[in-house]
């Protein structure tokens, strides 16, 4: 049951260029949406957010989209660094709940020199 | 700047074994989770703790897991007799009363042989 999902599983973008990365989810129960970059051996690091009562959130070089009717978020970054090479996880919760997070599968974005 | 701890980094046991995952969540945060990665695959949520008791489980979260938080600063999680499948990385969470962000521990990797 994937409630979360980040249907490209990679992406491979030039220093300099906007990456964008892509998320759909099918429970409209969720009403906070939020993006994990990765490193291999490390924790989650908490990116970006957005609540379901916006549609655009931008912090520097990362803006987050929100699609309520389409149920899709997308991250843009721009521009993006070879620092930026990391797997992004798209997640969500319910404000109701105990705000546990379900995550999508992640991308691996790699930033080429 | 504030962040969740974990220990050990890497724990090694025979199946059938018991182990405790130790965290320390940041000080002033209210909800507690735990959170396992098995290699190649999603995060996937375990458990959320809030008020000295199990908000959520997932159903993951069986009878040989239990969470604990022994005094005010750990949040431990016990697997009673481990399986090879439970081998992964664990990850400890917690976020704060008005946030919504959860900041995540950089992982213990669990091995069970």
């Amino acid at each position: 049951d994937q409630q979360v999902k980040q249907n490209s599983p990679s992406l491979s973008v030039q220093e300099g260029r906007i990456s964008i990365l892509n998320c759909d989810y099918t429970n409209s129960m969720f009403d906070y949406f939020l993006w994990y970059k990765k490193y291999p051996a490390e924790g989650p690091t908490f990116l970006i957010s957005i609540s379901s009562i916006k549609d655009k959130n931008e912090d520097g070089r990362f803006t987050v989209f929100l699609n309520k009717s389409a149920k899709h978020l997308s991250l843009h970054i721009v521009p993006s660094q070879p620092g930026d090479s990391a797997v992004y996880f798209c997640a969500a919760f319910t404000s109701g709940s105990a705000r546990q997070l379900t995550f999508g599968s992640g991308t691996q974005l790699t930033v080429l020199p | 700047e504030p962040e969740v701890t974990q220990t050990p980094s890497h724990q090694v046991t025979q199946m059938g074994q018991e182990v405790i995952l130790r965290c320390v969540p940041i000080s002033n945060h209210l909800y507690f989770y735990w959170y396992r990665q098995i290699l190649g695959q999603k995060v996937e949520f375990l458990v959320s703790f809030y008020n000295n008791e199990i908000s959520e489980k997932s159903e993951i979260f069986d009878d040989q897991f239990s969470v604990e938080r022994p005094d005010g600063s750990n949040f431990t999680l016990k697997i009673r007799s481990t399986k090879l499948e439970d081998s992964a990385m664990y990850f400890c969470a917690s976020s704060g009363d008005r946030g919504t962000e959860a900041f995540f521990g950089q992982g213990t990797r669990l091995t069970v042989v």
